[in-house]
């Protein structure tokens, strides 16, 4: 059973430009979420997904954030117009809904804008 | 608003001395609290699930207690291995799937 994968590892861009990061959950989990992580804190939940359907999304989510998750499958984080301010480390998380609440975590993408 | 704090912010301990790791929370209805071990550079490895006061859970060295405001996070005679940074979170039965999570606590083990 292969963890959460996320690609690509770390990304640097410069600002103004839009990145865009993979996540493949464990597979048969329908449940997927995506966090950001600064330094020196917890991480800090988006959004989250049930199948394909977005079910949460948080007020850190600006209207330069958009994600998704086509087929229930592999979801992807689409953030616009970077700024220096997004640099994080983005991590996605799955689990496997009914019979179980917990979160597994992928390695993360370290972002860094320019 | 659901709110997670853990103390110390950060704690050395010496190879083979005992401590605990305290996290208080308030939440609504809480649904399940989670502790997570980060390595620098990765992301969060699950440890451990509780789910109502009273519980206890462990795994090696570590063991997981629950109360209706707080928990803990025992390790008994670290080892060097044992230095990461460790998270915890709480569901609220309010949401669909979102995590809170604490700003963790850095633990550093010296041989």
């Amino acid at each position: 059973d292969t963890g959460v994968s996320q690609n690509p590892r770390h990304k640097i861009t410069k600002r103004g430009q839009n990145v865009t990061f993979r996540c493949d959950p464990i597979s048969e989990h329908n449940r997927l979420y995506w966090y950001r992580q600064t330094l020196g804190q917890g991480p800090e939940f988006l959004t989250y997904f049930q199948n394909e359907a977005q079910l949460e999304k948080s007020r850190l989510l600006s209207d330069r954030f958009s994600a998704e998750r086509p087929k229930g499958s592999f979801s992807t984080l689409e953030i616009q117009r970077t700024e220096q301010g997004d640099s994080a480390m983005y991590l996605c998380a799955s689990s496997p809904g009914t019979g179980g609440d917990t979160q597994y975590f992928g390695p993360g993408t370290r972002l860094t804008v320019l | 608003e659901d709110q997670v704090t853990q103390s110390p912010e950060a704690l050395r301990l010496q190879e083979g001395e005992s401590s605990s790791l305290n996290c208080s929370y308030t939440v609504s209805g809480l649904r399940g609290l989670f502790w997570y071990r980060q390595d620098p550079g990765k992301g969060p490895e699950f440890l451990f699930t509780l789910y109502s006061a009273g519980e206890e859970k462990e795994k090696e060295r570590l063991k997981a207690t629950l109360t209706k405001k707080e928990s803990f996070l025992h390790i008994t005679a670290p080892k060097p291995e044992d230095s990461a940074t460790y998270l915890c979170a709480v569901l609220s039965g309010t949401s669909y799937g979102k995590l809170t999570f604490g700003q963790g606590t850095i633990l550093t083990v010296h041989p």
